[in-house]
């Protein structure tokens, strides 16, 4: 079965500093592994969707990286900005055809506090 | 905003009544998802459909049901809810399977 585990938990950084935020999965058969942002009592926003043949994904300040290989993935947020506190998740999609989606295993998160 | 609703947007009931929760998409899209969130266990898949009458079993299906006879809506029942149902559901769309998913901004239920 597929665990997917975010590394801080938690991690409170000064508003300008560049920050990685780690995800790995013990399954390296996946078919795509995406980056999600969630804030306080709202729904998720997609940031970032990898797929299995691709190195990296990058969209403004936030480049995400998969080595698949290995189990991991890093999603690196440069110079942080207070409106970027919210809940970082990831998601590994192992499954991808017609009669299935894409069914994601999510990791618990990692919250992010900047600090102005 | 990939145009999805949720509703109700907040519940409490008691143990042993049935609850229906119901996702709206308006952007056709052909994938919808049931998730629910807990602390210590993350985000979990409970049901999912790739079309029209077309649905399957998630990780936490044992307890809920669900039903698709439109494209638009997705509907989450709890037969008979219990205070383990008490929990933040997300729906979720996508288009392709190789897409990224939209989710919804959930319901939080309560079961007494």
């Amino acid at each position: 079965k597929q665990e997917v585990t975010q590394i801080p938990a938690a991690l409170s950084v000064p508003e300008g500093e560049n920050l990685v935020l780690n995800c790995s999965f013990t399954d390296s058969a996946i078919y795509n592994l995406q980056w999600f942002r969630q804030d306080p009592g709202k729904g998720l926003t997609s940031l970032l969707l990898i797929q299995s043949s691709q190195r990296e994904q990058t969209s403004g300040r936030l480049n995400a990286s998969l080595d698949k290989s290995s189990g991991r993935s890093t999603l690196y947020i440069a110079a942080s900005q207070p409106g970027d506190s919210a809940t970082y998740l990831c998601a590994v999609n192992e499954e991808g055809r017609e009669t299935s989606g894409s069914r994601l295993t999510f990791g618990e998160g990692t919250q992010l506090t900047v600090n102005p | 905003d990939a145009g999805i609703t949720q509703s109700p947007r907040h519940k409490v009931t008691e143990t042993g009544t049935p609850v229906t929760l119901r996702c709206h998409q308006t952007e056709n899209h052909r994938y919808m998802y049931w998730y629910r969130q807990d602390p210590g266990h993350g985000l979990r898949l409970i049901h999912y459909s790739y079309g029209v009458k077309d649905t399957d079993k998630g990780e936490v299906s044992d307890g809920y049901s669900v039903s698709r006879s439109k494209t638009e809506d997705f509907l989450l029942t709890l037969e008979s809810a219990t205070s383990s149902q008490t929990s933040v559901y997300f729906c979720a769309i996508s288009t392709r399977y190789t897409d990224t998913q939209y989710f919804g901004p959930g319901t939080r239920l309560t079961v007494l």
